[in-house]
């Protein structure tokens, strides 16, 4: 199977500590992207990073690739309770596939 | 929030059933994607639809069908309901059907299968 597989699989945190959250795959990407999930509704998408790419930031979020390791890490920053969440990864393969998600990280950050 | 519109929001239906659900696209968007999400686990994609035609099928069996519209608003059709089908139902929109572009996600239909 391609899917990406996120780790962990949850993480609880205290409010301003960082998370990070991990993301293997199997085969050779063109890009990933990580999305968020609140309470079982719609994903949003938080950032999209190229397989030739090594890093990306975007506000308090920070994403990684290794394609040597075929894995890339979201870390979020200075964490805060509306970041309670689930996290997913989801790799594009071929450009004409569709992107395949993970199971995700179920994220969640304590007052 | 984005702009990609679902319904209904949930949905009880019984096993054997069969049930329509509908999404509507972001302006300017070319694409949908549907997928099925069980409790725990990430989207599993079912199909995509560019330009009115079926571009993509995950492992899903035919009593999944779909159609878009002009307007490329999308319909998800499943026949005979089994209680493996409750699940969250996701439609999200794109730019275009490569994997480069960046989803729209809609809020989801959650459906209940008894």
């Amino acid at each position: 199977s391609q899917q990406g597989e996120e780790d962990p699989q949850a993480l609880s945190i205290q409010e301003g500590e960082n998370a990070t959250m991990n993301c293997s795959y199997k085969t050779s990407i063109n890009n990933l992207q990580w999305y968020r999930q609140n309470s079982g509704r719609g994903l949003v998408h938080l950032i999209l990073i190229r397989s030739n790419e090594r890093e990306k930031h975007s506000g308090r979020l920070r994403v990684t690739l290794d394609t040597s390791k075929k894995s890339s890490s979201l870390l979020i920053t200075a964490s805060r309770a509306a970041d309670t969440a689930s996290y997913f990864c989801a790799t594009d393969h071929s450009g004409n596939t569709p992107l395949v998600f993970g199971k995700g990280t179920r994220l969640s950050v304590i007052a | 929030e984005t702009g990609v519109t679902q319904s209904p929001t949930h949905l009880i239906k019984t096993r054997g059933q069969q049930v329509t659900l509908r999404c509507s696209s972001q302006s300017g968007h070319n694409t949908v994607s549907w997928y099925q999400q069980a409790l725990g686990q990430g989207p599993q994609f079912i199909f995509q639809y560019y330009r009115e035609e079926e571009n993509g099928r995950g492992n899903f069996p035919p009593r999944f069908s779909g159609l878009q519209f002009p307007n490329y608003s999308s319909e998800l059709n499943v026949n005979a309901l089994e209680l493996d089908d409750s699940a969250l139902y996701l439609c999200a929109s794109s730019l275009g059907s490569q994997g480069h572009y960046e989803q729209y996600f809609g809020p989801g239909t959650r459906l209940t299968v008894t």
